[in-house]
C-alpha cells in the first residue's frame, strides 16, 4: 500500500543552521509528493510539491527533490529562521485512478532558537 | 492506524440539505482540527477546537459549524449544502492548543468523502 515515513521530531536548531527533514515513501506507480507546514495556531499550508521524478520543489528557501531511486523527498533549507518554527508534513497523492486522497506522514516539529 | 476515526466514510447529499460529520480523536488528545480537501487540491483549514471551544477558523462561511464534546470527540456540521462542498473532510487530533511547537504530533483520520448532487 501507500505510506509516508518522516523523521521523528522535535527538531531543535539554532538560527542560521542547516535543516534536513527526511521523508521516504512507499507507493505504486508515480505519485505526486508534497510538503505542508503548520505554523502555531494555524491550519496546514502547502509549502512545496513535485509531481514527477527528479523534479525539485522550492518555496521560501525550502527545497525538496523527488528521488524515485531512493523513494525519498527530503526537505532542506540552508539557513533557518525563528519564523520557520512549525510542524512540517510530508504527503503523497497516489495519482492512481480516482484515488486523489493525500497520504500523510505524522509530521515533524521544528523549533528554531534565536 | 492513527487512532483518529471518522464517520461516515462516504456519503451523498442533495444541494440544500444539511450534513453532520463525526470524528473521534486519539485517546488523550484535546485538540481537533477539521480540513476540507477538494479534488486535486490541498487541504483547507476549516476550524480548530481546543477543550470544547473554537480557537481558530479558516476562511469558511458560518454555515460551517462545529462542536467538541467533553470526551474531545467532534462534529462538523454544514448547512445549506452547495455543489462546491463536495470534498474530502479530514479531521486531525493532537494534544495541546497547537500554539507551540513542543513536539506534539498531529494525527489525521482517513476522512469523510462528501458528494453533493
Amino acid at each position: 500500500g501507500n505510506s509516508v515515513t518522516q523523521m521523528e521530531g522535535p527538531v531543535t536548531l539554532s538560527e542560521e543552521a542547516f535543516l534536513t527533514i527526511n521523508c521516504t515513501y512507499t507507493a505504486t506507480g508515480y505519485p505526486s509528493l508534497f510538503w505542508y507546514v503548520q505554523y502555531p495556531g494555524e491550519g496546514l499550508q502547502l509549502l512545496l510539491k513535485a509531481t514527477k521524478a527528479d523534479d525539485k520543489g522550492s518555496n521560501k528557501g525550502f527545497e525538496a527533490t523527488y528521488r524515485k531511486e531512493t523513494t525519498s523527498f527530503h526537505l532542506e533549507k540552508g539557513s533557518v529562521q525563528v519564523s520557520d518554527s512549525a510542524v512540517y508534513f510530508c504527503a503523497l497523492s497516489p495519482n492512481a485512478g480516482n484515488n486523489r486522497k493525500l497520504i500523510w506522514g505524522l509530521g515533524t516539529s521544528l523549533a528554531v532558537n534565536p | 492506524e492513527t487512532g483518529v476515526t471518522q464517520s461516515p466514510t462516504h456519503l451523498i447529499k442533495t444541494r440544500g440539505q444539511q450534513v453532520t460529520l463525526r470524528c473521534s480523536s486519539q485517546s488523550g488528545h484535546n485538540t481537533v482540527s477539521w480540513y476540507q480537501q477538494a479534488l486535486g487540491q490541498g487541504p483547507q483549514f476549516i476550524f480548530q477546537y481546543y477543550r470544547e471551544e473554537e480557537n481558530g477558523r479558516g476562511n469558511f462561511p458560518p454555515r460551517f459549524s462545529g462542536l467538541q464534546f467533553p470526551n474531545y470527540s467532534s462534529e462538523l456540521n454544514v448547512n445549506a449544502l452547495e455543489l462546491d462542498d463536495s470534498a474530502l473532510y479530514l479531521c486531525a487530533s493532537s494534544s495541546g492548543a497547537a500554539r507551540s511547537v513542543s513536539g506534539n504530533t498531529i494525527y489525521f483520520g482517513e476522512g469523510s468523502w462528501l458528494t453533493v448532487v
